[in-house]
């Protein structure tokens, strides 16, 4: 499967808990995305990067919310002290995106990970 | 600021019924993307389409078709001949040139239901 993975795919936590997820996007893909879904919306973004470059965050990324992509492959999103606030599903997606290119290339979606805070 | 509206939350039809999603679309761009992707059960979100800006033909792809009209800012999804698989929350959302400078905004998604 070359798609984009994720991992875990549900996480069940306590208040006040540190949790981590881990982004596996496409392999040629030099940029991926973070996304936040709670019930009924649709996603909302949180962040991306370049290769191992974080060039945008939200204002939806508290303080608590830290995302890295050491190596410019797999990224990993940490949320410290979580919050019932916190609960919804966390989507990775990675595209392929080249300067001077005439198009856009579209978003590829992992299946996601969803997290619960008790 | 960018805004995608899809006003019909949920449609219920029955199998073999053609049925129209709606999307209306607010940007200050004059060169940007729209896209439709679809969530099944499974939570996966799946690419169907992606428009520009420049090209407003209308798309064909099977039971699939797009109408996008810049005049309206609208960008409307319909099926023809529903079937059941075709049950699924479908999120239309909007990019910038950029490849996505501040990812993609997406509208509240329409829970289309069809029934056998």
């Amino acid at each position: 499967d070359t798609g984009v993975s994720q991992d875990p795919r549900h996480k069940i936590t306590k208040r006040g808990q540190n949790v981590t997820f881990r982004c596996d996007p496409i392999s040629e893909h030099n940029r991926l995305y973070w996304y936040r879904q709670t019930l009924g919306q649709g996603p909302e973004f949180l962040t991306y990067f370049q290769n191992e470059a974080q060039l945008e965050k939200s204002r939806l990324l508290s303080d608590r919310f830290s995302a890295e992509r050491p190596k410019g492959s797999f990224s990993t999103l940490e949320i410290q002290r979580t919050e019932q606030g916190d609960s919804a599903m966390y989507l990775c997606a990675s595209s392929l995106w080249a300067s001077g290119r005439k198009t856009y290339n579209e978003q590829f979606f992992g299946p996601g990970t969803r997290l619960t805070v008790l | 600021a960018q805004k995608v509206t899809q006003a019909q939350t949920e449609i219920s039809v029955v199998e073999k019924e053609d049925v129209t999603l709606d999307c209306v679309y607010e940007t200050r761009d004059t060169t940007y993307y729209l896209f439709w992707y679809k969530q099944p059960p499974s939570g996966e979100l799946v690419f169907l389409i992606r428009r520009n800006s420049f090209d407003e033909q209308n798309e064909i792809s099977g039971r699939y078709s797009w109408n996008f009209q810049k005049s309206t800012s609208s960008f409307n999804f319909t099926i023809t001949a529903s079937q059941v698989v075709d049950s699924a929350v479908y999120f239309c959302a909007l990019s910038d040139p950029g490849g996505g400078a501040d990812g993609l905004t997406f509208g509240k998604g329409t829970h289309l239901i069809i029934q056998p």
